[in-house]
């Protein structure tokens, strides 16, 4: 059974900072996605990665995925306001199926 | 990517009554599925509604409980059946499939409350 475990769960950050949001999982996923999602909105998709080494990038976020590592990271850079939100990250299971992480709630402040 | 929209956006319930929620996609997708995502936690999938079929339910999740139907390849309904105030939560239909086939998309969710 796929399990997701995300960390840190709580991020403060001062703009202009960078910083890492990490995203284990226990067995194989298809696919890794990451989602943001803003206070009393649906979540808004960011990326897939489909593969080992995928990177893809969006502005000041960038997402890697190492499924040897069973392992994918959210990496920001030069943290803005407008960035706060909190992200998840998810694996697919068997038929398609998105296991989530529990979420890190970042907050950049000024 | 789908557009989904989703119908109540929120609601107010009594205990004990059920509340039907409409997902409605603009284009035909592959697979549906519905997510509860309780306050302040993460979203759990609660079954994979299967077009012309029952759905399929996770763990946890029962049929006479959240009855889902999907008539079609755009449409799909779940109800929330004799609610009580642990069912308070964000209920978000998902899409896999037609335009934007590599990633799961969400809709906007309905948010109900049960008093």
């Amino acid at each position: 059974e796929l399990k997701v475990e995300q960390n840190p769960l709580f991020l403060s950050m001062q703009e202009g900072k960078n910083y890492t949001i990490y995203c284990n999982y226990s067995t194989t996923s298809d696919r890794l996605y990451w989602y943001r999602q803003d206070p009393g909105k649906s979540l808004e998709s960011l990326f897939v990665l489909l593969s080992n080494g995928a990177v893809k990038q969006e502005g000041r976020l960038m997402a890697s995925l190492d499924t040897k590592a069973r392992l994918s990271t959210l990496h920001i850079t030069a943290a803005v306001h407008d960035l706060s939100a909190t992200y998840f990250c998810a694996g697919q299971g068997g038929s398609e199926k998105l296991v989530f992480g529990k979420g890190t709630k970042l907050t950049v402040n000024p | 990517s789908a557009v989904i929209s989703q119908k109540p956006s929120r609601d107010i319930c009594q205990r004990g009554t059920s509340l039907t929620i409409q997902c409605q996609v603009d284009s035909q997708v592959t697979m549906m599925f519905w997510y509860r995502q309780q306050p302040g936690q993460s979203l759990t999938l609660i079954a994979t509604a299967n077009q012309g079929s029952e759905a399929t339910y996770e763990s946890g999740f029962v049929i006479d409980k959240f009855p889902i139907s999907r008539p079609n390849l755009t449409f799909s309904t779940l109800t929330v059946s004799n609610m009580s105030p642990e069912d308070s939560s964000i209920y978000l239909c998902s899409v896999l499939g037609g335009r934007g086939a590599d990633t799961q998309y969400f809709g906007p969710g309905t948010r109900l409350t049960v008093l």
